[in-house]
């Protein structure tokens, strides 16, 4: 069973730092592009982050470009987001989400909440 | 970067209804859309790719139509189990998502 489970989220103060951690189990994982998506209260889905396979190509929206970084490590099928620079808009639920051959998101994890908050 | 803009952002129905959402994409993106369903406190699901491909398991009373710019969403007869938000995607640049269509109970 493909299963993508995130950690890390939780209460932090505006500058502060956390990295959040996607743990991939079910699939190989090192042939699939991974991306971040967030959703804040009462706004929609925001692609953050997408690495490609081998960590060929990292790509970063510019909301988060600069503060943000994703990585991945393939010897432990996890996919990592380090953030910096923390905001009070960056509070959010983050997910990590597959990307099929064709492109799009097949499978996601439940998400872990972020909260930016002094 | 590839805008997506949705229509409605909110829609009142019933069950039995006829439910169609608009899509639409700032540049041509050929069928690379893609239509998700989120409920409160879960991660969105895929309904369709390719901009008419029906996921695995979903059920056929949902339907995507379009291409380069202009898509929908359609539920042909809507059941308790869609009341949700559904949002398009498109995957031909990174991803972007639409602002959102909440299907509320009429």
């Amino acid at each position: 069973e493909v299963q993508l489970v995130e950690s890390g989220g939780g209460l932090v103060k505006p500058g502060g730092s956390l990295r959040l951690s996607c743990a991939a189990s079910g699939f190989t994982f090192s042939a699939y592009n991974i991306n971040w998506v967030r959703r804040a209260p009462g706004k929609g889905l925001e692609c953050l982050s997408s690495i490609t396979t081998s960590s060929t190509n990292m790509w970063h929206a510019d909301s988060v470009k600069g503060r943000f970084t994703i990585s991945r490590d393939d010897a432990k099928n996890s996919v990592y987001l380090q953030m910096n620079s923390l905001r009070v808009e960056d509070t959010a639920v983050y997910y990590c989400a597959r990307s099929t051959a064709t492109g799009t998101g097949d499978y996601w994890g439940q998400g872990t909440l972020v909260t930016v908050s002094t | 970067d590839i805008q997506m803009t949705q229509s409605p952002s909110t829609l009142s129905a019933s069950v039995g209804d006829r439910v169609t959402i608009t899509c639409r994409a700032s540049r041509s993106i050929s069928t690379s859309l893609a239509w998700y369903q989120q409920k409160p406190g879960k991660a969105p699901k895929l309904l369709i790719y390719q901009a008419s491909s029906l996921e695995s398991g979903v059920p056929s009373r949902f339907s995507g139509s379009g291409s380069g710019t202009e898509f929908t969403l359609t539920i042909s007869s809507l059941q308790p189990d869609d009341f949700a938000t559904y949002y398009c995607q498109q995957y031909q640049n990174y991803w972007t998502f639409g602002q959102g269509t909440k299907v509320e109970i009429k």
